[in-house]
């Protein structure tokens, strides 16, 4: 059975600062990683994935993320937040028939 | 047009009232699921459903039960609703079921047991 741990429930930030949200899974197959955002009253969307490949991911609204097998995280980056990056961020992982496993949550809280 | 579409989007009943939620998708995809958050933003798949197959989560109680009258459709059934079942209920579609699609998700209804 594969699992998922976000580290962090909450994640203050000032705007312009960088960011890290941080997961970490518990695998026994080959890996498939995502990362989902749910803004305010709304349905998750997908930020991006890791399903094989380089090791570094590029997704929307300027988010990265970086797979790494010894360390089994997949913690997502920002180099400068914004206001509108106010949101929950889910990591999750890829089940048979492709169903998501996710993590806790992040809630990412981007100050002025 | 929204890709994945449920209605209502918010719900309030009685303790043992029977209730549905219904959820649309226009993208063309084979396979849909439903997925539920708790009030702690926990989310739980609860079924998936391809071409006629049906997987359930082990630990959802019969009480729930999905019905799709074709692949474009797949409503949630709940009989003799509790105070647990309050939540909310996030509908989602992807191309198939091949792992590492994107999955589209609803934007949710909130359900609310008195």
């Amino acid at each position: 059975a594969q699992s998922v741990t976000q580290l962090d429930s909450q994640v203050p930030v000032f705007e312009e600062a960088p960011v890290e949200l941080r997961c970490n899974y518990s695998s026994s197959v080959s890996v498939y990683l995502f990362w989902y955002v749910q803004y305010p009253n709304q349905g998750l969307q997908l930020l991006l994935k890791y399903l094989s490949g380089s090791t570094l991911v590029k997704g929307i609204n300027g988010f990265e993320a970086e797979f790494n097998k010894s360390q089994t995280s997949f913690h997502l980056r920002k180099p400068s937040v914004h206001i509108s990056d106010t949101a929950e961020y889910f990591c999750a992982v890829s089940n048979a028939g492709n169903m998501l496993t996710f993590g806790g949550g992040t809630r990412l809280m981007v100050k002025p | 047009d929204t890709a994945v579409s449920q209605t209502p989007k918010y719900l309030v009943t009685q303790m043992g009232n029977d209730k549905s939620i219904k959820c649309e998708q226009n993208l063309g995809h084979d396979t849909m699921y439903w997925y539920k958050q708790d009030s702690k933003k926990f989310l739980k798949i609860m079924f998936s459903y391809n071409n006629k197959e049906l997987i359930i989560n082990e630990t959802v109680p019969n009480r729930f039960s999905p019905k799709s009258p074709d692949k474009a459709h797949l409503n949630l059934h709940i009989n003799s609703l509790e105070l647990g079942d309050s939540a909310v209920y996030f509908c989602a579609s992807s191309q198939d079921q091949t792992r590492g699609r994107e999955l589209f998700f609803g934007e949710g209804s909130r359900l609310t047991v008195l």
